[in-house]
């Protein structure tokens, strides 16, 4: 598997609904950072979490971070339709080392 | 402040043709990546400049991409001569000079590329 791989890769949900997006890694990091690209738009940065720490919020953004099974996943709470985007995770060693996985387009229906 | 910003935002050349891509990352970040994202697979690290260096240019496809940076300024990403599955968005990315691995790196906008 590639790191930062993200899971689900494709997500539909209605709005006011939660979305839950998981991604692995695989060696040591630094840090790990979550993205959003709207269609046809450039990366957007959305949260960065440390590797010492579990969970991270930011607006209706939850982040955690599990080292011990390089996972890590990101809650978008009460889901609206201007969420519907491509969302990457990208981990950061220790280097200058920076990964992204495959991305989980999400779609918000109204 | 000005984010980073890239030219051309489009792009639409023929196969054989040769295409220079610019990116002006945030002023005063020393650290300057270049990423891509083809055919809708996942996104990809190309190279890194510290300043006008190459620190890591260990993603870099093929001789005929060639990236610069003189001054350590703007950096240009030049592809010659293009291939069909050279085709896919090209990002660039900034970030403070202090602790490159532990600060946020900013993207612009991409460049997209369609080689036909």
């Amino acid at each position: 598997s590639q790191q930062g791989e993200e899971d689900p890769q494709a997500l539909s949900i209605q709005e006011g609904e939660n979305a839950t997006m998981n991604c692995s890694y695989k060696t040591s990091i630094n840090n790990l950072q979550w993205y959003r690209q709207n269609s046809g738009r450039g990366l957007v940065h959305l949260i960065l979490i440390r590797s010492n720490e579990r969970e991270k919020h930011s607006g209706r953004l939850r982040v955690t971070l599990d080292t011990s099974k390089k996972s890590s996943s990101l809650l978008i709470t009460a889901s609206r339709a201007a969420d519907t985007a491509s969302y990457f995770c990208a981990s950061r060693d220790y280097g200058q080392n920076f990964v992204f996985g495959p991305g989980t387009r999400l779609s918000v229906l109204p | 402040e000005a984010g980073v910003t890239q030219f051309p935002s489009h792009s639409v050349i023929e196969k054989g043709q040769t295409v220079t891509l610019r990116c002006d990352p945030i002023s005063g970040h020393d650290n300057l990546y270049w990423y891509r994202r083809v055919m809708g697979k996942e996104i990809k690290f190309l190279l890194h400049f510290v300043k006008e260096s190459k620190q890591d240019e260990s993603g870099m496809p093929n001789n005929r991409f060639l990236a610069e940076r003189t001054g350590g300024t703007y950096s240009t990403l030049k592809v010659q001569p293009a291939e069909l599955e050279d085709s896919g968005v090209y990002f660039c990315a900034s970030s403070h000079r202090s602790s490159p691995s532990g600060n946020t790196i900013y993207f612009g906008e991409g460049s997209w590329l369609t080689v036909v």
